[in-house]
Parts: structure tokens; sequence; C-alpha cells
């Protein structure tokens, strides 16, 4: 079964230095699908960034990046130069190819900080 | 382009009500997830359905709840006999045909709060 895990409950960072979140995933498939969601305080849920399984170059997409580690199962989020927009809870999510399902099966996210 | 569209954006009911939720998926989408957010167990599947069509509904409650697609612009979640534990936030999303890509990207409305008194 897939199984997504955020250690990180919440982080704090000064503004416009770099923050790394942590996430681990456990999969039966060979491919597969991992993503990045921001939860802001209004509730609203933004897309941030993809990696997919078969892909060994990390994915970039602005100041957000991707630490994927395959052999450890692991696809951190990394932000560079934070603002204090960025403060939101962070999700890691997981799709699988095989059966089609499209179901994405998230993390329980991660509450990021930045202070000024 | 509007986003996804869910209404009410809050409801109230009380034990034992009926609840229905509305999604109006982005046009052009033709996959809709409903999925439940509480802070114990975060964001929750429950169902999908692509062309209209009932996918996969194994994070469905099987007795109380129940989704339909009618049509390509707007889904339903129905919740009978509401109780205290379905408070949450329900979220809609939609996405582009999931074909056998499966990286299409989830767009999710702003939800609706439930508060079962």
């Amino acid at each position: 079964a897939q199984k997504v895990t955020q250690t990180q409950t919440s982080i704090s960072v000064m503004e416009k230095t770099t923050v790394t979140m942590d996430c681990v995933y456990e999969t039966q498939d060979s491919s597969y699908f991992l993503f990045w969601y921001k939860q802001t305080a209004s509730g609203e849920i933004v897309f941030l960034i993809r990696q997919d399984s078969y892909k060994k170059e990390n994915a970039t997409v602005g100041h957000y990046s991707l630490n994927f580690q395959k052999p450890k199962s692991s696809i951190g989020l990394i932000i560079t130069a934070t603002q204090i927009e960025d403060s939101a809870v962070y999700f890691c999510a997981m799709r699988e190819l095989t059966g089609n399902t499209g179901k994405l099966i998230f993390g329980l996210g991660t509450t990021l900080q930045v202070q000024p | 382009n509007a986003g996804v569209i869910q209404t009410p954006r809050h409801k109230v009911t009380g034990k034992g009500q009926e609840a229905t939720l509305w999604c109006e998926p982005i046009s052009g989408h033709s996959a809709v997830f409903w999925y439940r957010q509480t802070i114990v167990q975060g964001l929750e599947f429950l169902t999908y359905f692509r062309n209209q069509a009932p996918i996969d509904d194994s994070g469905m409650p099987k007795e109380r709840f129940s989704a339909q697609m009618p049509n390509q612009s707007h889904s339903t979640l129905k919740i009978q006999s509401t109780q205290p534990q379905d408070s949450a936030v329900y979220l809609c999303a939609s996405s582009l045909d999931m074909g056998g890509a499966g990286q299409n990207t989830l767009y999710f409305g702003a939800g609706t709060r439930l508060s079962v008194l």
C-alpha cells in the first residue's frame, strides 16, 4: 500500500534563507509521481512542483526545487530565498501509475513559518 | 477560468440530517476527485470520477456517503444522517484526463466546511 510520511510537523526560518522539508514514501510500483502542494492560510491548496520517478534530474520551478533520492524513497522540497508569503502548510503527495486510479495520497503536512 | 467551484463554503447541519455538497470542475477537466481534510487525518481521498464514471471510491465510508457526477460540469457528495465525526473540510479537485499518464496536476476548490452539531 502506498504511504507518504512527513516527519517535520513545523519549521520556522528567517526570511531570505533556504529551507528543506522532508518527505519519504512507500510504494510497490516501479513508476510513480511525486508532488508538493502548498496550503495557504486562506485554505487554498496550490500545486508547486512534480517529480516523475523515472527522471533522474531533480525538478526545479522558480525558487522551489526537489531533492529526489530514489534509493531512499525520499523527495525533499527545497525553498531558496524564502519570503514571508511562503508561510503555509506544505504537503507531499504521491500517485502510483499501476491501476491507473489517479488517486493522490498525501502526507500530513509541514507548517512553515517564515520570520522577518 | 474560475477554477474549481465548491458550494456552499460553509454548511452547518444537525446530527442525523442530510448534507449535499456541490462541485463544479474546471471546464475541460474530465477527472474529478473528492477529499476530506481534518486536523487528525489530514487529506483523505474519498472518491474519483473520470469522464463522469466512478473509477475509485475506496476512500468512501460505505454506509452514509455517496457521490455522483450526473454531467461533466458538476459533481455532488451526499452525506446521509450526518454525525459529528463527519465534521471536516470537503475538497473537490479536478484535472485533465488522467489516462495512463498519472502526472496530471490536481486543481483544488476552496472547500466546503461541514460542521455537524
